[in-house]
């Protein structure tokens, strides 16, 4: 168990709609990462949150969006879905902004229909 | 274009052997390198790290080699055991950036 947890595990929703991942770190780090997964592809960097402030973008389509809350806990937000949007959904968290492990929860599959 | 590449797509291993994990990547400016092993319906999980700074790190059964001048990672399992049959990952850190950078995963298979 990495200590990162990410709610819901499953998530279908329809083309057009708009839905919530959610990731809470692990205890004490401040630093918090969203990936994407698609079908042939490897982990996507999507966004990096140290400490509630945004530290580094990829390559995050502008329909996506992300915060990080006082408490550390990140949502990632994704809306007017397409098909295409369909992956695994990770969130990380390391101890530091840089050089320094992530440590990854189990994702969020999404499947758009 | 990858940055972070993993060339071989599968490996299949006798217990109790040797196996080895290659990458290579293009980028001079990368100085974190670290691996990860990921089983399905789980997340990555953190296997071992290098600075650029070293060209070796040992952890257990587990050895990370660094080749700078051949911008060359590899990976050692030392012995392999059944449990250790996974999709390996490396991924490498740009100048402190923070975010990593992922090659796409050799699917190892450690036969009995």
């Amino acid at each position: 168990d990495s200590g990162v947890t990410q709610t819901p595990k499953h998530l279908i929703t329809a083309t057009g709609q708009r839905v919530t991942l959610r990731c809470s770190p692990r205890s004490g780090d401040l630093s918090v990462y969203w990936y994407q997964q698609s079908l042939d592809q490897g982990l996507q960097f999507l966004i990096q949150y140290y400490n509630g402030e945004e530290r580094a973008k990829g390559n995050i389509l502008e329909r996506f969006s992300a915060q990080q809350f006082p408490d550390l806990h990140s949502e990632l937000n994704l809306s007017s879905l397409e098909l295409g949007d369909s992956a695994l959904y990770f969130c990380a968290s390391s101890i530091r902004p840089s050089n320094s492990p992530l440590h990854f929860g189990n994702g969020t599959r999404l499947t758009v229909t | 274009d990858q940055q972070v590449k993993q060339n071989s797509p599968s490996l299949s291993v006798q217990e109790g052997r040797i196996s080895i994990l290659n990458c290579d990547y293009t980028n001079s400016m990368f100085d974190y390198f670290l691996w990860y092993k990921k089983y399905p319906a789980e997340g990555p999980t953190f296997l071992i790290s290098i600075s650029s700074i070293k060209d070796k790190n040992e952890d257990g059964r587990f050895t990370v080699f660094l080749n700078k001048s051949a911008k060359h990672l590899s990976l050692h399992i030392v012995p392999s055991q059944p449990g250790d049959s996974a999709v390996y990952f490396c991924a490498a850190e740009l100048g402190s950036q923070g975010n990593l950078i992922f090659g796409k995963g050799t699917k190892l298979s450690v036969k009995p």
